[in-house]
């Protein structure tokens, strides 16, 4: 069966350490993956798109690398903050009409 | 920034009863969804529109019927709700974002049925 995969225990790490968040899939093949982030009681919002043929992209303090024969993306996010804790969601193609197919996500909380 | 709002913010509904909730637009984006988020479930797609009168099921249509008569106006219907129907609704669109693209979200309707 198909399935995405984030860890779904809490993430906590100090300022100013990098965050690594991890996405596996199985039984996909996805043109692109993408990441959002999540606010409590707010919608998505997207922060990165990485195609099949691109290794790494980095935007600012995130980075996301895309491994497709590992089928796993990590997403980072460099010095990080406090105002970075929330919910990471990763997204994988899925067909066409820019369907995405969303995992659970994984919370991050910044700690002083 | 796209303009996207979605009505209600909050509804409560007795079970058996059709509920429409509204997704608009204000920018012609072609591509729109609805998807449902649940605890251990993470968002999944419901429907979603490719254009006007052009729609498509997603992983879990069932009990859920949509209707797009205008680009700009995508509904989610439930004919009869069920309590199993009780979750937080996301509109979103396809929208570029510079050289990619990805999606915009509403700020979703959170419906409890009783």
């Amino acid at each position: 069966s198909q399935k995405i995969e984030q860890n779904s225990e809490a993430l906590n790490i100090q300022e100013g350490k990098t965050a690594t968040l991890t996405c596996n899939y199985t039984n996909y093949s996805p043109a692109y993956l993408q990441w959002y982030r999540q606010d409590p009681g707010r919608g998505p919002v997207f922060l990165l798109l990485i195609r099949e043929n691109e290794k790494e992209k980095r935007k600012e303090r995130l980075k996301v690398t895309f491994d497709t024969t590992l089928k796993q993306s990590l997403f980072h996010i460099t010095a990080s903050q406090p105002a970075d804790s929330a919910t990471y969601l990763c997204a994988l193609s899925t067909g066409g009409g820019n369907k995405l197919t969303f995992g659970t996500g994984t919370q991050l909380k910044v700690e002083l | 920034d796209a303009g996207i709002t979605q009505s209600p913010r909050h509804k409560v509904t007795e079970t058996g009863t059709p509920v429409t909730l509204r997704c608009h637009q204000t920018e012609n984006h072609r591509y729109m969804y609805w998807y449902r988020q649940d605890p251990g479930h993470g968002l999944r797609l419901i429907h979603y529109s490719y254009g006007v009168k052009d729609t498509d099921k997603g992983e879990v249509s069932d009990g859920y019927s949509v209707s797009r008569s205008k680009t700009e106006d995508f509904l989610l219907t439930l004919e009869s709700a069920t309590s199993s129907q009780t979750s937080v609704y996301f509109c979103a669109i396809s929208v570029s974002q510079g050289y990619d693209y990805g999606y915009t979200f509403g700020s979703g309707t959170r419906l409890t049925v009783v």
